[in-house]
Parts: structure tokens; sequence; C-alpha cells
């Protein structure tokens, strides 16, 4: 039962351009949400994240967007740069448990 | 402030040896997290520890499996017997609180 979805397996954005990647969510009682980024051979790095009682957060180029009624979250990288080129997980969390992670997104940036 | 230490980062094991896998968490943090990334697929949640406790052990297979945070010293996650399917990434990740959750670098398992 995959609680956390990535639907998209892969994106390639045009550099400069914005890159939306997406996250749906089943568990109505997950209230805290989380992006990580991971290049290979690396272990996830943090991005950014966002209470449930928000519906959006943003820091430098990331923002994350949640709109809790479609269960959705979604990360926005603008502009998109080749360093932003990587695997990008969603995670949720509710109160004390643990992260539950989606299956990824590699994003490739095009120069 | 050292980040989440994982060692060794490469293991190469016989079938049916052990591996043990190792994590430091960072400073000061209280909770740590196992999840194992099999090739091509995303990271699946393992086990869940506190100091001397453990929290949520859902996603640890049933047998051959083991994993401890003493009070003194590393998290230990333990493969007793291992065979070709054990072979994947493993992360280990610590918080200080349950929200965000800072990882290693990882340990690569080969099982040959």
């Amino acid at each position: 039962d995959q609680q956390v979805k990535q639907n998209s397996p892969s994106l390639s954005v045009q550099e400069g351009r914005i890159s939306i990647l997406n996250c749906d969510y089943t568990n109505s009682m997950f209230d805290y949400f989380l992006w990580y980024k991971k290049y290979p051979a690396e272990g996830p790095t943090f991005l950014i994240s966002i209470s449930s009682i928000k519906d959006k957060n943003e820091d430098g180029r990331f923002t994350v967007f949640l709109n809790k009624s479609a269960k959705h979250l979604s990360l926005h990288i603008v502009p998109s740069q080749p360093g932003d080129s990587a695997v990008y997980f969603c995670a949720a969390l509710f109160g004390n448990e643990k992260l539950t992670f989606g299956t990824g997104t590699r994003l490739t940036i095009i120069p | 402030n050292a980040g989440v230490m994982q060692n060794p980062r490469h293991l190469v094991r016989r079938r049916g040896q052990e591996a043990r896998l190792r994590c430091s968490p960072m400073k000061g943090h209280s909770h740590v997290y196992w999840y194992r990334q099999l090739p091509e697929e995303g990271l699946k949640f393992m086990v869940y520890l506190q100091k001397e406790n453990i929290i949520d052990e859902s996603g640890m297979p049933k047998e051959r499996f083991s994993a401890e945070f003493p009070k003194e010293g590393p998290s230990i996650l333990r493969i007793q017997q291992v065979v070709r399917g054990d072979s994947a990434a493993y992360f280990c990740a610590s918080s200080p609180v349950a929200q965000v959750a800072f990882f290693g670098q990882g340990t690569r398992l080969t099982v040959v």
C-alpha cells in the first residue's frame, strides 16, 4: 500500500525554466511533508518542508505547495539549474512516526 | 557538528555471511531510522529506533534482520546469512524529534 506516490518517474526541463515535481498521498493523517534531493551514491539531502497548517512555503528558488483537499503537494524550482539534476523524493509524516517516502522523480535539467 | 556517519560505505559479503552496518547519528539526535533502496526503487522504511528502544519495525523482514540503538555507541543494522536479494543501499537517518531527518551517505551492500 503506497501511501505516498510520485507518479512521474522522470522529468526533463530546460535550464532557466520552471521544474514542477508532484506528489500525492492517501493518508489524511499526515501532518508534515518534506522534499529530499538525492545524487547518485549519496544520501538524500533535506530541501524544504511544509506543515499541514500551511499551503505554501518558499525558500529561495524552491517553493512547496500543499493542497490538502486534493491530498497533493508539489515542489517548484525556478529557475532550474544544471545542479538541480537529481532524484527528488517527497516524504510525509504523522505525529511521532516514521517518514514515508515516495518512489522518487528523476529530474534532468537540459543546458 | 558532524553529520550522520555511516560505515562502511561499501561492504561485500558472500552468501551466508553476516553483514553489520553502523550508523552514528548527529550529536543530540535520539531518533534513528534505517531505509533501504533497491536498484531502481525508492526508499523503503525498515525500522525506527530511539535510544534502547525499537519504536517501529514494520518494514523489517521477519527473519535474518535486526537493529539496535544502544545507550552508548552507534546504531547497528545486522543482516544474518545474507542472500543476493539483500544487495542494496542502506541509509540511516537521524533527527532530534520526529520531523526533519538527516541522512548519512549510505552503505552499499553487495552480496556475491
